[in-house]
């Protein structure tokens, strides 16, 4: 099975600020790598596909890049609304890998 | 409008049976690729299973921990997915989410259902 690592488990940060969250597989999955973005209680909501293709009505400030085994999401300015829970998947092959998350918290 | 609506959840005890179902509606359900994602309480995401489109052959594949215990079926009639779930462990308590695999998006989970709560306790 691939291995999905995210650094940091929890960050906090001030709104305006530029926050990086990195995903690295334990094999090459190409850009076959997603990311979602959890509320809690709620269900989580698809970001970015394919490494860097951003999701119809999410805001550019989330961008994607990486391929092979390191990949990073960028939120440009943190706003209010971005505090949540951040996950990384793989969709290279199954079984389907979740990374562990990472928590942005107000600082 | 797309959705995707669990139901079937509940409290069922060690070793027992649970079949949850998720509607779909706003898709063409037939040609749609179909996972089940669960999330124990405090915890990540983790997939459970998938189920392809009869046009690509209608298989199902199942993450190690539920093989043989899980079943996943689709009645493309009634465009609804199941989730056969039999010999319950307390670890599979979970909230149980189906998803929807974009085939335009590299099958990222694109639509996801609220979610049905399963909790396995004496």
């Amino acid at each position: 099975d691939i291995q999905m690592t995210q650094s940091p488990s929890s960050l906090s940060a001030s709104v305006g600020d530029r926050v990086t969250i990195t995903c690295r597989a334990s094999q090459s999955i190409s850009s076959y790598l997603n990311w979602y973005q959890q509320k809690p209680g709620k269900a989580p909501k698809l970001l970015i596909y394919a490494a860097s293709s951003l999701q119809s009505g999410v805001p550019s400030r989330f961008s994607g890049s990486g391929s092979g085994t390191d990949f990073t999401l960028t939120i440009s300015s943190l706003q209010p609304e971005d505090f949540a829970t951040y996950f990384c998947q793989q969709n290279y092959n199954t079984p389907r890998t979740f990374g562990q998350g990472t928590k942005v918290e107000i600082k | 409008e797309v959705q995707l609506v669990e139901s079937g959840g509940g409290l069922v005890k060690p070793g027992g049976s649970l079949r949850l179902s998720c509607a779909a509606s706003g898709f063409t359900f037939s040609n749609a690729w179909m996972s089940w994602v669960r999330q124990a309480p405090g915890k990540g995401l983790e997939w459970v299973g998938r189920i392809k489109s009869k046009t690509d052959d209608g298989t199902t594949d199942y993450a190690a921990p539920v093989k043989g215990r899980f079943t996943i079926s689709r009645d493309d009639s009634k465009n609804t997915l199941y989730l056969q779930m039999n010999s319950l462990k307390t670890e599979d308590t979970a909230v149980y989410y189906c998803t929807l695999a974009a085939a335009g998006k590299s099958l990222a989970f694109d639509i996801w259902g609220q979610g049905t709560m399963v909790t396995v306790s004496s």
